[in-house]
């Protein structure tokens, strides 16, 4: 069936610093990629997605490529702050109609104060 | 717009009990999405309704577990004899029926003493 590998489960760092969370998939189809992101009490938000090859997903600073030939779609911010300490999700589902989401094992990013 | 509302926030029921969770979708959504969420194995999906009907529900547990949506403005996932194990976060999501995104709501923590 399809999967989603997030290597990283925390990851800490400093404010200001580049992040980096790696999504790699495996999917029978062409899968559409999404990351969402889930703060304590709630339920995971959408923060952005890709459908095709090479397009780039972006929202509040965060961005991925989708990259069919290595079958990733990482997660990057130039400059993380406090306000993203949350746990990040790496998803997969249909491109064109509804469908349940494959999610990866989730990420949590631990900003510090530098 | 005030997003997929879910009751009970939260849900403690003694073992062998039964647990309704209500999920209102988001007007216009006609797609809804269960799933549940632990430390453990984390977010798995359940089961998927399209315009109330009943569409995948490879999901659920073959057992106790049981998923309706009698009107487009309400989904119920019903637990019936609560065992341990089915302690985890419940939540639903509905989005539009042409694919994209799905929005969550805050999520029914469930325990089960």
């Amino acid at each position: 069936g399809d999967s989603v590998t997030q290597t990283e489960g925390q990851v800490a760092l400093s404010e200001e610093d580049f992040l980096t969370i790696h999504c790699n998939y495996s999917a029978s189809g062409y899968p559409a990629l999404f990351w969402y992101v889930q703060y304590p009490g709630e339920g995971p938000q959408f923060l952005f997605r890709a459908s095709r090859d090479k397009e780039k997903g972006s929202s509040r600073g965060f961005e991925a490529t989708y990259d069919k030939g290595t079958t990733s779609f990482h997660l990057r911010k130039a400059s993380v702050q406090e306000s993203d300490s949350a746990v990040y999700y790496c998803a997969l589902g249909d491109r064109g109609f509804a469908s349940a989401l494959t999610f990866g094992s989730g990420t949590k990013v631990i900003p510090c104060l530098p | 717009n005030a997003g997929v509302i879910q009751t009970p926030r939260h849900k403690v029921t003694g073992k062998g009990q039964e647990a309704t969770l209500w999920c209102e979708p988001i007007s216009g959504h006609s797609a809804v999405f269960w799933y549940r969420q632990t430390i453990v194995q984390g977010l798995e999906f359940l089961t998927y309704f399209r315009n109330q009907a009943p569409i995948d529900d490879s999901g659920m547990p073959k057992e106790r577990f049981s998923a309706q949506m009698p009107n487009q403005s309400h989904s119920t996932l019903k637990i019936q004899s609560t065992q341990p194990q089915d302690s985890a976060v419940y939540l639903c999501a509905s989005s539009r029926l042409g694919g994209g995104e799905q929005y969550f709501g805050p999520g029914t923590r469930l325990t089960v003493l």
